[in-house]
């Protein structure tokens, strides 16, 4: 079965950097695009970042271009979320989420658990 | 990011019939299917709709959606205490390369 694992979250100062990982399972990694959703604790989905299947179409929410990278590791089988400069408004559940669609990049079916990101002095 | 406009909150009773609305879709998307995804408390969202229309295996039939122009819908029929949770509805915007989530509509049995 469809399996996505986040780890990296924790507590962090304003303008540190934190690394999000989220290893996958259960499916054919390669072929799948990836998305990260973050949730502020009692409010709605806010889109942050996608990558392609193959890697090279990145895309990212205007809150954290430049500031958040997303990659991925095919033979780890595991998708990273590079957050540099963080704000104390990206303080957040972080979501990993597989996009449903094979070999496209469209919007998520299976996501993860989620990690806490919370950013303060 | 833009938002997509739905209801902070819909009601019913057991064996009701509920309807939440999401609209605001931008027009002449490229890829236009509506998503819906279900939140239950404390949990990570699930897909319980996708292409405007489909369920994914596992999701009753209860649950269906629909879309017309620039608005879509989700209705859950036969209302049940398991169906209280949060639902969002979600499009791709390819003019904005992003994905575009409603604020959210809490329904409550």
């Amino acid at each position: 079965q469809v399996q996505l694992v986040e780890s990296g979250g924790g507590v962090v100062q304003p303008g540190r950097s934190l690394r999000l990982s989220c290893t996958a399972s259960g499916f054919k990694f390669k072929s799948y695009a990836f998305h990260w959703v973050r949730q502020t604790p009692g409010k709605g989905l806010d889109w942050v970042a996608a990558l392609s299947y193959d890697g090279v179409n990145k895309y990212y929410a205007d809150s954290v271009k430049g500031r958040f990278t997303i990659s991925r590791d095919n033979s780890k089988t595991t998708v990273y979320l590079q957050m540099d400069s963080l704000r104390t408004d990206d303080t957040a559940v972080y979501y990993c989420a597989r996009d449903k669609n094979f070999g496209m990049l469209i919007l998520p079916d299976y996501w993860g658990q989620g990690t806490l990101v919370t950013v303060s002095s | 990011q833009s938002v997509l406009i739905q209801p902070p909150s819909a009601s019913g009773t057991p064996g009701q019939r509920v309807t939440i609305s999401c609209s605001g879709i931008p027009s002449n998307l490229e890829f236009d299917y509506v998503y819906w995804y279900r939140q239950l408390p404390g949990l990570a969202p699930e897909l319980v709709i996708f292409r405007d229309d489909q369920r994914p295996s596992g999701v009753p039939d209860r649950l269906s959606g629909s879309k017309s122009g620039t608005s879509a819908s989700l209705a859950i029929t036969g209302l049940r205490s398991e169906d209280e949770a949060h639902y969002y509805c979600a499009v791709w915007d390819d003019r904005m390369n992003g994905v575009l989530f409603g604020g959210g509509t809490k329904v409550t049995v």
